[in-house]
């Protein structure tokens, strides 16, 4: 069956305290991993998508890793606006809709 | 360029009442996805649209059902609502039919409350 699993639920760095959100999947064959940020009221954004294990991607702050069973989501510095719920999901075995973690619930405090 | 839209933002139901949920994709994406995020479940895959044509759904019962129109908007339809489909949905787009290397874009979510 196809899984994912994001760890911690929640938590509290403080601004500048660097930390790594993980996120582990169990699907047939992966088609790309995707991480989204979703602010409070509204849709998830859109932030990365990695395709095969070694992969890298970067976005300010952000640095998405991908490994055969792993991606992690790895935060430098963090400032107060980088508070946000991170979703990380799968394209499914039966096509492209995709399988969402429960996400990271991250809180950045100054 | 805009993004996906979604209406209305809040709805107010009541057990057994039906509801139409509307999504209009960004210019020149032909796939259309709906999700449902209720509390505590995360976000759950119910529909997929490409090219007018309902190409996979999720594990929901037939209440749940929708349509693709040649403008690639789509409508939610939800019938005899239960107080278990108070959630948001969300509706995504991408281009490409379902390709797997476009990702899906989001619009902000129709917020369901049943009383």
């Amino acid at each position: 069956e196809d899984q994912v699993t994001q760890s911690p639920e929640a938590l509290r760095l403080q601004e500048g305290e660097s930390s790594s959100l993980n996120c582990s999947y169990t699907v047939s064959g992966l088609r790309g991993l995707f991480w989204y940020r979703q602010d409070p009221g509204k849709g998830p954004e859109f932030l990365f998508t990695l395709y095969s294990a070694g992969e890298e991607k970067e976005k300010e702050r952000l640095k998405a890793t991908l490994t055969k069973k792993e991606s992690f989501l790895h935060i430098t510095a963090p400032k107060p606006e980088d508070s946000a719920t991170y979703l990380c999901a799968v394209h499914g075995s039966a096509g492209t809709a995709l399988i969402f973690g429960k996400g990271t619930t991250l809180s950045v405090s100054s | 360029e805009a993004g996906v839209t979604q209406s209305p933002t809040h709805l107010i139901k009541t057990r057994g009442q039906q509801v139409t949920l509307r999504c209009s994709p960004i210019s020149g994406h032909t796939s259309v996805y709906w999700y449902q995020q209720a509390l505590g479940l995360g976000l759950q895959f119910l529909l997929w649209y490409d090219e007018g044509e309902e190409r996979n759904r999720g594990n929901f019962p037939p209440r749940f059902s929708g349509r693709q129109f040649p403008n690639y908007s789509s409508e939610l339809n939800v019938n005899a609502l239960e107080l278990e489909d108070s959630a948001l949905y969300l509706c995504a787009s991408s281009s490409g039919q379902g390709a797997y290397n476009q990702p899906q874009h989001f619009g902000d979510g129709t917020r369901l409350s049943i009383l």
